[in-house]
């Protein structure tokens, strides 16, 4: 069982609309989740870090942490088309501090 | 400007060859880690280092081998061992924490090719 799952998507959304991007993982005990976005042949770039359940905003990006429910999800309001990337979650790995498990991405197009 | 060097960003090697990719980071990170990334894959952990003179294997450490001789630099060589070693690959750096995790931030990446 991978310990980190997203949907490959694509998701397809409008300009201007709300994309919302999803990620279940399997360890109850894991403390801290970030959000990378990775653009077509480029390295990942940390974009959100949650470390607590609840919501976690910065700009246009909302990250959402459901600890009963080991779901994490981010929300990009008014998406553009240069939000179109691939979005990566990470999760630590059962036991394991100072590691990180990717999911292997949700493609995210926005369309004008 | 602080971050994280990656060089050289396009890498031949030809049959039976050993090549070795650098990683310099100026960020004072303790921790640093290889990553292998596959078209339209994810990252898949190869090696990592939480201190200097320290190292462990990841998920898919056969064929590649590492050092970590100053905190800075974590240079990884992929070995003729390796028979697929085409792929995209990324070092990153981390803070540790006695708990939790930090994030890891990544350089621009080098993208091996076989000859």
């Amino acid at each position: 069982q991978k310990e980190v799952e997203q949907n490959s998507g694509p998701l397809s959304v409008p300009e201007g609309a709300i994309a919302s991007l999803n990620c279940t993982y399997s360890d109850r005990g894991s403390q801290s989740f970030f959000w990378y976005r990775q653009y077509s042949g480029k390295s990942p770039e940390l974009i959100m870090s949650i470390y607590s359940n609840g919501d976690q905003e910065d700009g246009r990006f909302t990250a959402q942490l459901n600890k009963a429910s080991q779901y994490v999800s981010l929300l990009i309001r008014d998406s553009q088309p240069s939000d179109s990337a691939t979005y990566l979650c990470a999760a630590p790995p059962e036991g394991g501090y100072n590691k990180l498990i990717f999911g292997a991405g949700t493609r995210l197009a926005v369309h004008p | 400007d602080g971050g994280i060097t990656q060089s050289p960003k396009y890498l031949f090697r030809k049959e039976g060859q050993n090549v070795t990719l650098s990683c310099e980071q100026n960020l004072n990170h303790d921790a640093m880690y290889w990553y292998r990334q596959d078209p339209g894959q994810g990252l898949r952990l190869i090696y990592y280092s939480q201190i200097v003179n320290d190292f462990q294997k990841g998920d898919i450490a056969e064929g590649y081998s590492v050092s970590r001789e100053k905190k800075e630099s974590f240079p990884l060589t992929v070995t003729s061992a390796q028979k697929n070693p085409t792929a995209f690959y990324l070092c990153a750096s981390s803070m540790t924490a006695s708990f939790g995790n930090q994030p890891q931030h990544f350089g621009d990446g080098t993208r091996l090719s076989i000859l």
